[in-house]
């Protein structure tokens, strides 16, 4: 596609339910990275992917997080047994190239609410 | 570990005013800088970035920044500002190598406020 696309933008949840937010990338971007939007954090490093391998998910915050990649395309993040403080917005990113020295490009993200 | 301090969380300038936005990083390497703006509702855009060579680099909608090793600044600029260009800033320094490779550290970020 022409640009990363999100969905959906806005979730709103129940705590304790699961949530499974979507991300899709530029075609042929093989890098894919999650990142967490809240108030008073900035922008929280989650996950990357290179391909459907997740070489650095050393920011998913508890193992109620989860991610994963199919096809070198679509991802998908899963938060089981959602909570209040899991509220954010959930952008992701893609780049044709890993290193870093290369931007991204961002998707307009997912507004997740959970009451 | 990297990161980035962008000591401002928000500024105010009248429409037509100068404008620089700070950023300090602190990076072991050579590092791979980054500004991007991010409008209300929506993702965030590059606004430029810097790895190598001429360390004043020029990006879209008219801004640009200097990188300055002495001082690991990297502060973005911008000679007469629109009201379009409120929104919030967001400075970043990119990892390189091991498997940190391509993963972006970003600053708290600085709302800029324009005034008519």
């Amino acid at each position: 596609g022409a640009g990363v696309s999100q969905s959906p933008s806005n979730k709103v949840t129940e705590k304790g339910k699961d949530v499974e937010l979507r991300c899709d990338p530029i075609s042929g971007h093989t890098a894919l990275y999650w990142y967490r939007q809240s108030l008073g954090q900035g922008l929280e490093f989650l996950i990357y992917f290179q391909g459907n391998s997740a070489p650095d998910k050393s920011g998913l915050p508890s193992d109620r997080f989860s991610a994963e990649r199919t096809g070198g395309s679509v991802s998908t993040l899963t938060i089981q047994r959602t909570q209040q403080e899991d509220s954010a917005v959930y952008l992701c990113a893609s780049s044709a190239r890993t290193g870093g020295n290369h931007g991204y490009t961002f998707g307009s993200g997912t507004r997740l609410t959970v009451v | 570990a990297q990161s980035v301090t962008q000591p401002d969380i928000h500024i105010t300038v009248s429409e037509g005013a100068s404008l620089e936005l700070r950023c300090n990083y602190s990076y072991g390497a050579t590092p791979y800088l980054f500004w991007y703006v991010q409008s209300p509702g929506q993702g965030l855009q590059l606004l430029l970035k810097y790895f190598s060579g001429d360390t004043l680099v020029q990006g879209i909608k008219g801004f640009e920044a200097e990188f300055k090793r002495s001082q690991s600044s990297f502060n973005l600029r911008k000679p007469s500002v629109h009201w379009s260009d409120a929104a919030e800033y967001f400075c970043a320094v990119g990892a390189d190598g091991g498997t940190s490779y391509g993963k972006l550290t970003f600053g708290q970020g600085t709302i800029l406020t324009v005034h008519p």
